[in-house]
């Protein structure tokens, strides 16, 4: 059984900086993990693939001000110059080989 | 470009079937594991199923074993998502996706989504 712990909820204010963490359950933290955003009433959309020693790779047409990073079981999306549109649900997720897994999301508000 | 898109869904009665379909299109299909992932009302993302591009390799979630049957049709770009004996806790909407390319496990590409009530 993967657990993707994730945090309900988080904010911070318009043109700040936010670090989301997806942290992986025990015996699962060399996993990589993927970021997806969503916002209300639209399907969620794959921003990134982090993988253990941090590195990560976007998917198209993803800004630059986001980006991803680890450490230990830790996965983060850091969203740099915040702006309304980057309100949204932010879901992790992981695999391995027969099950894949979301972590819980975390609603992020941009005051 | 990438297109996947769903049909099917509705509003059914506890116990009755419902099949939703994903054609997809602007890649080469066959090459790609395809999933089917939930939303429930208010909820957060469940992965329900996936299938492998030659239909060799199947993921069920537990609470659909055994009343959801996935599957493919390469030479048409579709994917079928069969269920049967539906629940009341299987009332969310359905999204069909694409694996990403090279990436086993990343779900790079989405459909619109597809309402499924079930409800008395």
């Amino acid at each position: 059984q993967i657990v993707l712990t994730q945090s309900p909820s988080a904010s911070a204010s318009l043109g700040a900086s936010v670090k989301l963490t997806c942290t992986l359950g025990r015996g699962h933290s060399t996993f990589a993990i993927a970021w997806y955003q969503q916002h209300p009433e639209k399907g969620p959309r794959f921003l990134m693939k982090v993988d253990s020693d941090g590195s990560h790779d976007k998917g198209d047409g993803i800004p630059d001000r986001l980006s991803g990073s680890s450490s230990g079981a830790e996965r983060y999306l850091t969203i740099s110059s915040l702006q309304s549109e980057d309100e949204a649900d932010y879901y992790c997720q992981t695999w391995n080989t027969g099950i894949r897994v979301f972590g819980g999301g975390t609603k992020l508000t941009v005051l | 470009q990438v297109q996947l898109v769903q049909s099917g869904g509705g509003l059914v009665k506890p116990g009755e079937s419902l099949r939703l379909s994903c054609t997809a299109s602007g890649f080469t299909f066959s090459d790609h594991y395809m999933n089917w992932i939930r939303q429930a009302p208010g909820k957060g993302l469940e992965w329900v199923s996936y299938m492998s591009g030659s239909g060799s390799d199947i993921y069920y979630t537990d609470s659909v074993k055994g009343r959801f049957t996935v599957s493919r049709d390469n030479t048409k770009n579709s994917l079928s998502l069969q269920m049967n004996s539906l629940r009341a806790e299987d009332t969310a909407i359905y999204y069909c996706a694409r694996d990403r390319d090279g990436d086993y496990g990343v779900a790079e590409y989405w459909g619109q989504g597809t309402l499924v009530t079930v409800s008395s």
